[in-house]
């Protein structure tokens, strides 16, 4: 099945600066890959997505890159804020309807 | 989107009985739903996935006796954690998607087992 790995597990940054965090997938079949941010004791809450048609997609401060052929994507958080601040995961998925996997997370601080 | 609706949000229980926890699809039919656990600063790990009418898929290590699933309708998967022990004491987090589209979860769920 799909293994993702993630990195860095916790990244600090001072307020402005850019932040990126970077995963690897196992699974050359897998399509599809969200980004979430979770806050404490609360679900976790999509940031931005991109599928396999696809090199990079942009949202505001956020972006996402999908490299197919080296099996790895990162998130790229431009100008960043405190409220920023959060744990991170990165995820993949092999088609339709399936369960997501999971990377291990990334605790972002942003200091001001 | 679809929206997720999951309960209790907190529950806490003495070691050895049993709880269930409810997932609720409230806008959409789900064939499919997906169960997570999430351990104090770790990822959401895959349970396992309920598929309506028939017998769930279990991830590897994941006892299927210890966590029932069932998902009798097309807008209601329960997991149920029987003979509950303090390790078992997590966040349990459930799902689905929609086609191809993004996840959407539940509120979560707060196990404590004392």
């Amino acid at each position: 099945g799909e293994n993702v790995e993630q990195h860095p597990s916790t990244l600090s940054v001072q307020e402005g600066d850019s932040a990126v965090i970077k995963c690897t997938y196992s699974d050359s079949a897998s399509n599809y890959f969200p980004w979430y941010k979770q806050e404490l004791g609360k679900r976790p809450q999509l940031i931005i997505d991109i599928r396999s048609n696809v090199g990079e997609k942009k949202d505001q401060r956020i972006a996402v890159t999908l490299n197919k052929t080296a099996k790895h994507f990162s998130l790229h958080i431009t100008e960043t804020q405190p409220e920023d601040s959060a744990v991170y995961f990165c995820a993949a998925s092999e088609k339709a309807g399936t369960a997501l996997i999971f990377g291990k997370g990334t605790t972002l601080s942003v200091s001001s | 989107g679809a929206v997720v609706s999951q309960h209790p949000s907190r529950v806490i229980c003495k070691s050895g009985t049993s709880v269930k926890i409810e997932c609720r699809s409230l806008d959409f039919q789900a064939t499919t739903m997906f169960w997570y656990r999430q351990f104090p600063k770790q990822s959401l790990m895959l349970m396992a996935t309920s598929n309506e009418g028939s017998k769930a898929t279990y991830e590897q290590g994941v006892e299927k006796d210890k966590f029932l699933i069932n998902h009798a309708s097309l807008t209601l998967s329960t997991l149920t954690v029987t003979s509950a022990h303090p390790e078992d004491s997590s966040f349990y987090i459930c799902g689905l998607r929609v086609g191809s589209t993004e996840a959407f979860f539940g509120q979560g769920t707060r196990l404590t087992v004392v």
